[in-house]
C-alpha cells in the first residue's frame, strides 16, 4: 500500500517568507509525528498528533512554527518568518496508533527546505 | 543534553565482515529502542527493534544486543554487503511515542 508522501519533496524560500509543509499519512494511522533533520544529525522531534489534537509539541523551537491536523489525516506544518537556520529536512512519520497497534513510526520522504 | 549517544560516527567494513554499531541512553523510562537505516535522499525505514525486557533479538543478518542494566544497546550486521552501505541510527521512545535519535553511523562496506 501506500506508504507516507510529503509534499513538496523541495522548497526554497527567501528569509522572511512563511511557508508550509504537508505530510499524508498512511491511511488508517493515528498518531502523526513531525522531526526535523539537520545536516549529517539524526532527526530531532517536533511535533506529535493523536487524531486532531497534538498531544506533545514540546519541539516545537519557537513560535514561528506551528502544525495542524484539522480531520485527523493529513497534517501541515507551517512556519512563520523564516530563518536561514530553519533550513533543514522536514520528516512526517505515521504510526498506526498509540498505546496500542504497533510500534512502528513509518516515515515520508521528507521535504528539504532551504532558506537563502 | 544528548540522551541517546551513538558510535561511531563512521564506520568502513570489508565485505562479509561485520559492522556494529553501538548506542547508549540516560533515561530509563524508554520502552522501545528501534534502529533505522536511512539512504542518501530517502526517510529513515525501520530496520529492527526491541524492548527492553528482551536481551537479544535476530532478524536475519541484523541483531539487537541490549544491556538494560548498562544502559546500552547495540546492532550488529552479519556478512555485511556494499548494499547496506547507508547511515543507520539508533533512537529510544519515549512514553507517549516520540523518538529521541543518536547522531547517526554512515556505514561503507567495501566490496
Amino acid at each position: 500500500g501506500a506508504g507516507v508522501s510529503q509534499t513538496p519533496s523541495n522548497k526554497v524560500t527567501e528569509k522572511g517568507k512563511y511557508v508550509e509543509l504537508r505530510c499524508d499519512p498512511i491511511s488508517g494511522h493515528t498518531a502523526l509525528y513531525w522531526y526535523r533533520q539537520s545536516l549529517g544529525q539524526g532527526p530531532e522531534f517536533l511535533i506529535y498528533f493523536q487524531g486532531t489534537g497534538a498531544a506533545d509539541d514540546s519541539g516545537l523551537p519557537n513560535d514561528r512554527f506551528f502544525a495542524v491536523r484539522p480531520e485527523g489525516s493529513v497534517s501541515t506544518l507551517k512556519i512563520q518568518r523564516t530563518e536561514r537556520g530553519d533550513s533543514a529536512v522536514y520528516l512526517c512519520a505515521s504510526r498506526e496508533a498509540a498505546g496500542g497497534g504497533t510500534d512502528t513510526q513509518y516515515f515520508g520522504p521528507g521535504t528539504r527546505l532551504t532558506v537563502l | 543534553q544528548q540522551q541517546v549517544k551513538q558510535s561511531p560516527q563512521s564506520l568502513i567494513v570489508q565485505k562479509g565482515g561485520i559492522s556494529i554499531i553501538n548506542c547508549a541512553y540516560e533515561n530509563t523510562a524508554f520502552d522501545y529502542f528501534p534502529w533505522y537505516q536511512q539512504f542518501p535522499g530517502k526517510g529513515p525505514a525501520l530496520l529492527i527493534a526491541i524492548r527492553p525486557d528482551v536481551s537479544e533479538k535476530k532478524e536475519g543478518r541484523f541483531t539487537i544486543s541490549f544491556n538494560k542494566s548498562a544502559k546500552q544497546f547495540s546492532l550488529h550486521i552479519m556478512d555485511s554487503q556494499p548494499g547496506d552501505s547507508a547511515t543507520y541510527f539508533c533512537a529510544a521512545r519515549e512514553q507517549g511515542g516520540k523518538l529521541i535519535f543518536g547522531q547517526g553511523t554512515e556505514l561503507s562496506v567495501k566490496p
